[in-house]
C-alpha cells in the first residue's frame, strides 16, 4: 500500500529553467510534508517542508505547494542548477509520529547544461 | 561537528546469518530512527529509539530489533537474514522537543547490506 507516490521516476531539465517534481498521497491523516534530496553515496538531506495548514512554503529557489483537496504536492526549483541533480523524495508524517516518515519512491532530477 | 555516522558502510552476509549495524547520532541529538531502503524504493521506517526504548515501530518482523545506549548511539540487529533483507540501512537522528512533528531528520550515509 503506497501511501505516498511519486509517479515520475526521472526528470531532465535545462539549467536555468524550472524543475517541477510532483507527489501524491492517499492518507488524509498526514499533516506535514517534506522533501528530501539524496546524492549518490550520501544520506538524504532535508530540503523544505510544509504544514497541512498552509498551501505554499518558499525557501530561496525552492517552493513547495500543497493542494489538500487533491492530495497533491509539488516542489518547484527556480532556476535549476547542475548541483540540483539528485534524487528527490517526498515524505509525509501523521500527528504524533515525529520520526516516522512515509517516503515516496523518489524522482531522479538531472539538470543539463 | 560530526554528523550521523554509521558502520560498517558495506557488508555481505549469507542467508540465515545475523547482522548488527551501528549508528552514532549527530551531536546534541537523542532520538534515533532506522530506515530500510531497498533498490529503487524510498526509505521505509523500521523503528525509533528515544531514552533507550523503542517508541515507534514500522511494519517489520521481530527479526528486526534494536538498542539504544546511554550515549544515544544505537544498533540495529537483524536475525535469520533473508535475501530480501538486502538493502541500504539508514540511521537518522533528531533532537527531542525540537521539530517534534516536523520530520526534519539528519541521515547518515547508510550501511549497504548484501545477503547471498
Amino acid at each position: 500500500d503506497q501511501q505516498v507516490k511519486q509517479n515520475s521516476p526521472s526528470l531532465s531539465v535545462q539549467e536555468g529553467r524550472i524543475s517541477i517534481l510532483n507527489c501524491d498521497y492517499t492518507n488524509s491523516m498526514f499533516d506535514y510534508f517534506l522533501w528530501y534530496k539524496k546524492y549518490p553515496a550520501e544520506g538524504p538531506t532535508f530540503l523544505i517542508s510544509i504544514s497541512s495548514i498552509k498551501d505554499k512554503n518558499e525557501d530561496g529557489r525552492f517552493t513547495v505547494f500543497l493542494n489538500k483537496s487533491a492530495k497533491h504536492l509539488s516542489l518547484h526549483i527556480v532556476p535549476s542548477q547542475p548541483g540540483d541533480s539528485a534524487v528527490y523524495f517526498c515524505a509525509a508524517i501523521q500527528p504524533g509520529t515525529a520520526s516516522k516518515l512515509t517516503f515516496g519512491t523518489g524522482t531522479r532530477l538531472q539538470v543539463t547544461l | 561537528d560530526a554528523g550521523v555516522t554509521q558502520s560498517p558502510t558495506h557488508l555481505i552476509k549469507t542467508r540465515g546469518q545475523q547482522v548488527t549495524l551501528r549508528c552514532s547520532p549527530k551531536s546534541g541529538h537523542d532520538t534515533v530512527s532506522w530506515y530500510q531502503q531497498a533498490l529503487g524504493q524510498g526509505p521505509q521506517f523500521i523503528f525509533q529509539y528515544y531514552e533507550e526504548e523503542e517508541r515507534q515501530r514500522g511494519n517489520f518482523p521481530d527479526r528486526f530489533s534494536g538498542h539504544q545506549f546511554p550515549n544515544y548511539s544505537s544498533e540495529l540487529n537483524v536475525n535469520a537474514l533473508l535475501l530480501g533483507d538486502s538493502a541500504l540501512y539508514l540511521c537518522a537522528s533528531s533532537p527531542s522537543g525540537q521539530g517534534v512533528n516536523t520530520g526534519e531528520l539528519f541521515f547518515g550515509e547508510g550501511s549497504r547490506l548484501t545477503v547471498l
